[in-house]
């Protein structure tokens, strides 16, 4: 099956600068790649995703590039603030087994003011 | 309001007393999943469910069950919970695009404790 790896687990950084988190995965058949917020005690919520047939996507300040060769993708952020202070789930799916997800066990990053 | 909401939220309950955790939504969305949230663990998918009547294994269906007998609910089913099964479940429901995943809306949580 799938298994995703998510680096790193805790991320600080200093408002402004940038925040990147790297996911890498083993199917070469998945095709799905969405990206998670959740927030202290609340429910995950999808910040952006990306498929298989584009490298790269942006929206506003957040951006997903995937490697399908190398079998990675990474969550992009800049000009971060102190709001983006969250943990991260990356995630895979693919389309022949479209029901089945695959999470990354999470970053936690804190965006320090 | 589109949502996706679980019941109940918090509960504490003892070893092999079966339980029920309710999900529904109100989106029409043909695909549903549950996960258990674990520290340092991130989501793990127990079971989903395709369309209705159509139910499949995640990566840790032991001890759970499910059934899909309406669209909109998707309730989970622990027959005899055991101390192992604490933890934060999320439901969570999708349209599915020819097949392919599409954003997943997940509901509040339900937060168990198996004592």
């Amino acid at each position: 099956g799938e298994n995703v790896e998510q680096h790193p687990s805790t991320l600080s950084v200093q408002e402004g600068d940038s925040a990147v988190i790297k996911c890498t995965y083993s199917d070469s058949a998945s095709n799905y790649f969405p990206w998670y917020k959740q927030e202290l005690g609340k429910r995950p919520q999808l910040i952006i995703d990306i498929r298989s047939n584009v490298g790269e996507k942006k929206d506003q300040r957040i951006a997903v590039t995937l490697n399908k060769t190398a079998k990675h993708f990474s969550l992009h952020i800049t000009e971060t603030q102190p709001e983006d202070s969250a943990v991260y789930f990356c995630a895979a799916s693919e389309n022949t087994n479209a029901g089945k997800s695959t999470f990354g066990d999470g970053t936690t990053l804190t965006v320090k003011p | 309001e589109a949502q996706v909401t679980q019941n109940p939220r918090y509960l504490i309950t003892v070893t092999g007393k079966k339980l029920t955790v309710t999900c529904s939504q109100n989106m029409n969305h043909e695909y549903m999943s549950w996960y258990r949230q674990d520290p340092g663990l991130g989501l793990r998918q127990i079971y989903y469910s395709m369309n209705v009547e159509v139910t499949d294994k995640g990566d840790v269906p032991e001890g759970y069950k499910v059934s899909r007998k309406e669209k909109r609910n998707f309730p989970l089913i622990l027959e005899s919970p055991s101390p192992n099964q604490t933890s934060l479940y999320f439901c969570a429901s999708s349209l599915t695009n020819r097949g392919g995943q599409e954003t997943q809306y997940f509901g509040p949580g339900t937060r168990l404790l198996v004592l």
